[in-house]
């Protein structure tokens, strides 16, 4: 099983849409969440930490279900600039090693058209 | 500013080349990072820095070799590589080990 499980893309969905990422974790000791996005050719960028509260920012919605281990993330009224691959992240701690890791999902690409 | 700059921006090299990609960040962060993306793959951790002490390498082959000079400044020495290592090499930093990562740019390499 993967350390961070994404949902398989792309997505293809027109503008205005509300679409849905969903990413499950296997290490309960995680101690730290993210969504990163990715446009093609650039580096990830940081579009939001996620919260066990939840937490938004404008368009975007994230959650956090400790018990599930599964993170979400939310977007609404899509715009064609919001296509790209958004990489779901968790920060373990890896007791083979004794240190916390960034882990990345394999990222799901959104495309959206108008 | 959240800003990590990366040179070059591209690389051609031969696999008899020694070559460097450099790393800057002037946040103050003491953790920085080095990272290999191939394709359609996520970023790979290789090697991490906290306070300009190497404390992680992920098994990386001794044909990368890292140098942290201060704590603004991350490189990474290239010598002999295969055609194979050609990828994206992107670095990062955060405030300590463990937070949030910003990355820089990256360095595209192409290994011939």
């Amino acid at each position: 099983r993967k350390e961070v499980e994404q949902d398989p893309g792309p997505f293809n969905v027109p503008e205005g849409a509300t679409v849905a990422f969903n990413c499950t974790y296997s290490n309960s000791a995680s101690q730290s969440f993210f969504w990163y996005r990715q446009d093609c050719r650039k580096e990830p960028k940081l579009l939001m930490s996620v919260y066990s509260s939840g937490n938004e920012d404008g368009r975007f919605t994230a959650q956090l279900n400790r018990a599930s281990q599964y993170i979400s993330l939310l977007i609404r009224d899509s715009k064609l600039s919001d296509s790209a691959t958004y990489l779901c992240v968790v920060n373990m701690f890896l007791f083979s090693g004794g240190y916390n890791k960034l882990i990345f999902g394999a990222g799901t690409r959104l495309a959206v058209h108008p | 500013d959240t800003e990590v700059t990366q040179t070059p921006k591209h690389l051609v090299m031969g696999m008899t080349n020694k070559k460097s990609l450099k790393c800057e960040q002037h946040m103050g962060h003491r953790a920085m990072y080095w990272y290999k993306q191939k394709a359609k793959k996520p970023p790979e951790l290789m090697f991490v820095y906290s306070y300009e002490k190497l404390s992680i390498n992920e098994s990386v082959p001794s044909r990368f070799s890292p140098e942290c000079p201060n704590s603004s400044l991350l490189n990474l020495h290239l010598h002999a590589l295969q055609p194979e290592d050609s990828a994206l090499y992107l670095c990062a930093s955060s405030p300590s080990l463990g937070e949030t990562q910003y990355f820089g740019p990256g360095t595209r390499l192409l290994v011939l």
